[in-house]
């Protein structure tokens, strides 16, 4: 069983709607990390979790450490938003990264 | 610079030749990571450099795989008699110190393909 898993894999929307990625895991972490991956670009951060929730414009991260998981939410979604999403595992100094969810918002 | 940047950008090579991937991390990142992503997957940790000294190699698959960074600025990844399984996007990351809290930042990557 892989460290770190993410539901769903694929994921398509209608712009407007609401987006919910889940990311599960099950060993001890110090942070957990959700990166955006465009088609052919860089990754670029979006999130460094700890605890509790966090917000940035349309984007909203959640953890429950107990629970071991995280959630990534998009609201009001846009084409834009289209990339894949991916949570990261933070354990000392290197990260172990789940597969990725790839997002398409439909115009 | 303003980001990390990694060159080439795309590299094609035949099966058993020898490469060189270069990283230039943001200027004053301690820390540098370099990862490998497969089609369709997410990146997986090969090795982490804290200053000149490679901290944490336990990700390199095999000892055809060595990294280097001699001044603890750019980094090098070094593959010889690539395998057609080497191919792969070539992440390099670098952040400002290293432990968990710390943001790394990525650069665009390098695409190897060993024909």
């Amino acid at each position: 069983k892989n460290e770190v898993e993410q539901s769903p894999q694929n994921l398509t929307a209608q712009e407007g709607e609401f987006i919910t990625i889940n990311c599960s895991y099950s060993v001890g972490i110090s942070a957990l990390h959700w990166l955006q991956q465009h088609p052919g670009g860089g990754i670029v951060s979006l999130f460094m979790l700890s605890s509790g929730k966090k917000k940035h414009g349309r984007l909203i991260a959640t953890i429950n450490i107990q629970e071991k998981h995280s959630s990534l939410h998009i609201t009001a979604s846009h084409p834009r938003d289209s990339a894949v999403y991916i949570c990261a595992l933070a354990a000392g100094n290197k990260l172990t990264f789940g597969g990725g969810t790839r997002v398409l918002v439909k115009p | 610079g303003a980001g990390v940047s990694q060159t080439p950008s795309n590299k094609v090579t035949e099966k058993g030749k020898y490469v060189e991937l270069r990283c230039d991390p943001i200027s004053g990142h301690t820390a540098l990571y370099w990862y490998r992503q497969s089609l369709g997957q997410g990146p997986e940790f090969l090795i982490y450099f804290q200053g000149t000294g490679a901290a944490d190699d336990s990700g390199l698959p095999n000892d055809r795989f060595f990294a280097v960074r001699p001044e603890g600025s750019v980094s090098t990844l070094k593959i010889q008699r690539t395998e057609r399984g080497d191919s792969a996007v070539y992440l390099c990351a670098s952040s400002l110190m290293q432990g968990s809290y710390n943001e790394q930042f990525f650069g665009p990557g390098t695409r190897l393909t060993v024909l």
